[in-house]
């Protein structure tokens, strides 16, 4: 089993929809949790963090933890086609050092 | 501008041939890695450093090695290349000051060995 796991997609939403992309991990006593986009060919952008069980808005963006469950996810709200990317979560592994996994991105595409 | 600097940005070797890919950053992080990512596997730890003078094995490290040269700067360095090891390379560093605080990235060093 892999430690991060996301659906690789590709996902595709009109424009003004909520695009909804889901992450799952191994390991429960992981603490911190992250969203980046990577467009293609440049680096991943760190968008959103979460650390609390529950919702954290910023701008159109809601990431949504559940410890229990071991489960983060990202909702994009009034989805634009600038939004079009692929989208990595990201988990810190406590018992490695705090080393951070990636999931393998999901590709997100809006239709204008 | 602040942030993390690699370079180069493209690299075509040899089968054979070394190469050290370099980094810095100005953010007075402590934390300093380097993964590579390759199609339908995401990216994967090759080495990270968690302070000045120390470095540490990640998921991938073979056919590798790296250098914590001051707090600023982290290099990694392919003694040997073989195409298996064509792939972009990202460095990143973090501040350890809390749970919440993220990676920044570099730009990615793109290289292909033949």
């Amino acid at each position: 089993q892999k430690e991060v796991e996301q659906n690789s997609g590709p996902l595709s939403v009109p424009e003004g929809a909520i695009a909804s992309l889901n992450c799952t991990y191994s390991d429960r006593v992981s603490q911190s949790f992250f969203w980046y986009r990577q467009y293609s060919g440049k680096s991943p952008e760190l968008i959103m963090s979460i650390y609390s069980n529950g919702d954290k808005e910023d701008g159109r963006f809601t990431a949504q933890l559940n410890k229990a469950s071991q489960y983060v996810s990202l909702l994009i709200r009034d989805s634009q086609p600038s939004d079009s990317a692929t989208y990595l979560c990201a988990v810190n592994m406590p018992n490695t050092g705090n080393q951070f996994y990636f999931g393998t991105g999901t590709s997100l595409t809006v239709i204008p | 501008n602040a942030g993390v600097t690699q370079t180069p940005k493209f690299q075509v070797l040899k089968t054979g041939q070394s190469m050290t890919l370099q980094c810095a950053q100005d953010m007075n992080h402590n934390s300093m890695y380097w993964y590579r990512q390759d199609p339908g596997m995401g990216l994967r730890l090759i080495y990270y450093s968690a302070s000045e003078g120390t470095t540490d094995k990640g998921e991938v490290p073979n056919g590798y090695n790296v250098s914590r040269l001051n707090k600023r700067e982290f290099s990694l360095r392919l003694e040997s290349a073989a195409p298996s090891q064509t792939s972009v390379y990202f460095c990143a560093s973090r501040t350890d000051r809390a749970i919440q605080y993220g990676y920044t990235f570099g730009s990615g060093t793109r290289l292909t060995v033949v």
